[in-house]
């Protein structure tokens, strides 16, 4: 079975800190995908990046950052220099190779204070 | 631009009506998911088509069907809503199940209250 592990349900930090959001994550899969997507109060779900298994290269996106590392199962977010703005729910995910779906962390709650 | 298209945005239904949910793509993607979305929870699959193919998952209820007359369209009904049905419904497509490398497509989600 493939599950996904958030264990932080609420961070509140102030503005212009940086904060790493943990997940972890469990499959027997080889192959298979993982997500990060933000959602804001409106509800919709914004992808922000996925990743195979194959490619454990951190990647940087302008004030974010992932680290893939497959030893320890985990694919944490990180959002440097925190803005109002990144205040919203953030979701990890996991879907496996000719899964039918996305499997969903609980989620972390994520606030940042002017 | 391609998307997912769902309506309404909101929608208000009363205990036991029957009510209908509409997700459209123009990304011809072949398959399309249903999720179920409770306050402060993660989404939970309740079902998706691959093309025509019809996938339920073992624990939705019977309360909740799907139609999907064609590539672009697929609805989501809810025979006899109670008030533990009053989530938010996201679609989503994928281009192919089978494929290497794939991505979700998610729609801006209908929010269902019953009263």
């Amino acid at each position: 079975a493939q599950k996904v592990t958030q264990a932080q349900t609420e961070i509140s930090v102030v503005e212009k800190e940086d904060v790493t959001l943990d997940c972890v994550y469990e499959t027997r899969d080889t192959t298979y995908y993982l997500f990060w997507y933000k959602q804001p109060p409106s509800g919709e779900l914004v992808f922000l990046i996925r990743r195979n298994s194959f490619d454990e290269q951190n990647e940087i996106s302008g004030r974010y950052s992932w680290n893939f590392q497959k030893s320890t199962s985990s694919f944490n977010f990180t959002i440097t220099a925190s803005q109002v703005v990144d205040s919203a729910v953030y979701f990890c995910a996991l879907s496996g190779k000719g899964a039918q779906k996305l499997v969903f962390g609980q989620g972390t709650r994520l606030t940042i204070n002017p | 631009d391609a998307m997912v298209i769902q309506n309404p945005r909101y929608q208000v239904t009363q205990f036991g009506k029957p009510v209908t949910l509409s997700c459209s793509q123009t990304l011809n993607h072949n398959v399309m998911y249903w999720y179920q979305q409770k306050s402060s929870q993660a989404p939970k699959l309740l079902f998706h088509y691959y093309d025509k193919d019809f996938n339920n998952e073992a624990d939705t209820p019977d309360n909740f069907q799907s139609r999907r007359p064609n590539t672009s369209f697929c609805f989501l009904d809810i025979r006899s809503p109670g008030l533990g049905d009053a989530a938010m419904y996201l679609c989503a497509t994928s281009r192919d199940r089978l494929s290497l490398d794939y991505g979700y497509t998610f729609g801006s989600g209908t929010r269902l209250t019953v009263v």
